[in-house]
């Protein structure tokens, strides 16, 4: 069974203090790992779609890496606006269905 | 409109009553689902529907039935809501299902059962 696991729950940082989250999955073929952002009564956001291994996208203060178990989302520096629950999901199968992990709730403190 | 727009936006609903979420996109995207995200479980799929005309179950359908009569709307049923459908719950949609696909989502509705 496909598994998405993402660490840590929730993290803390003060502005300026760079850090990383982690998604780890478990699938039988990955076509994709997407990357989302949601904010405190909406609905997600998409930041980035990786396709295989080695892959790197950025946005703005965001980095986003694959292998072939885990992804990262870097926080370069990041500001209060950064605030918000980071999601991944895999897909997997080829008709899309994505597999969503319980999300990294992180709080950027001035 | 622009994106995906859902209603109601927040609903409270007495245990058994009849409930319809609506779901509706201008982005002529071929494909669109429903979720629902509760504390610590994240985001599970409800439904989806590949393209007009076609619907399918996806992680969590028990109590629940959609329909996808255009393109546009997606609605989401709940025949006889029961206090475990107390959730948020997220339409979604993409350009299509097969290959690499982004999905988009709706600003979501919260539906409280008593």
């Amino acid at each position: 069974e496909d598994q998405v696991t993402q660490s840590p729950e929730a993290l803390r940082l003060q502005e300026g203090e760079s850090s990383s989250l982690n998604c780890s999955y478990t699938v039988s073929g990955l076509r994709g790992l997407f990357w989302y952002r949601q904010d405190p009564g909406k609905g997600p956001e998409f930041l980035f779609t990786l396709y295989s291994a080695g892959e790197e996208k950025e946005k703005e203060r965001l980095k986003a890496t694959l292998t072939k178990k885990e992804s990262f989302l870097h926080i370069t520096a990041p500001k209060p606006e950064d605030s918000a629950t980071y999601l991944c999901a895999v897909q997997a199968s080829f008709w899309g269905k994505l597999q969503f992990g319980a999300g990294t709730q992180v709080v950027v403190t001035p | 409109i622009a994106g995906i727009t859902q209603a109601p936006t927040s609903q409270i609903l007495a245990a058994g009553r009849r409930m319809t979420l609506r779901c509706t996109q201008d982005m002529r995207h071929n494909a669109m689902y429903w979720y629902r995200q509760d504390l610590g479980l994240g985001l599970r799929l409800i439904h989806y529907s590949n393209t007009a005309g076609t619907t399918g179950k996806g992680e969590v359908p028990d109590g629940y039935s959609v329909s996808r009569a255009n393109t546009d709307d997606f609605p989401l049923t709940l025949a006889s809501a029961v206090p475990s459908q107390t959730s948020v719950y997220f339409c979604a949609s993409s350009v299509g299902t097969g290959g690499y696909n982004e999905q988009f989502f709706g600003p979501g509705t919260r539906l409280t059962v008593l």
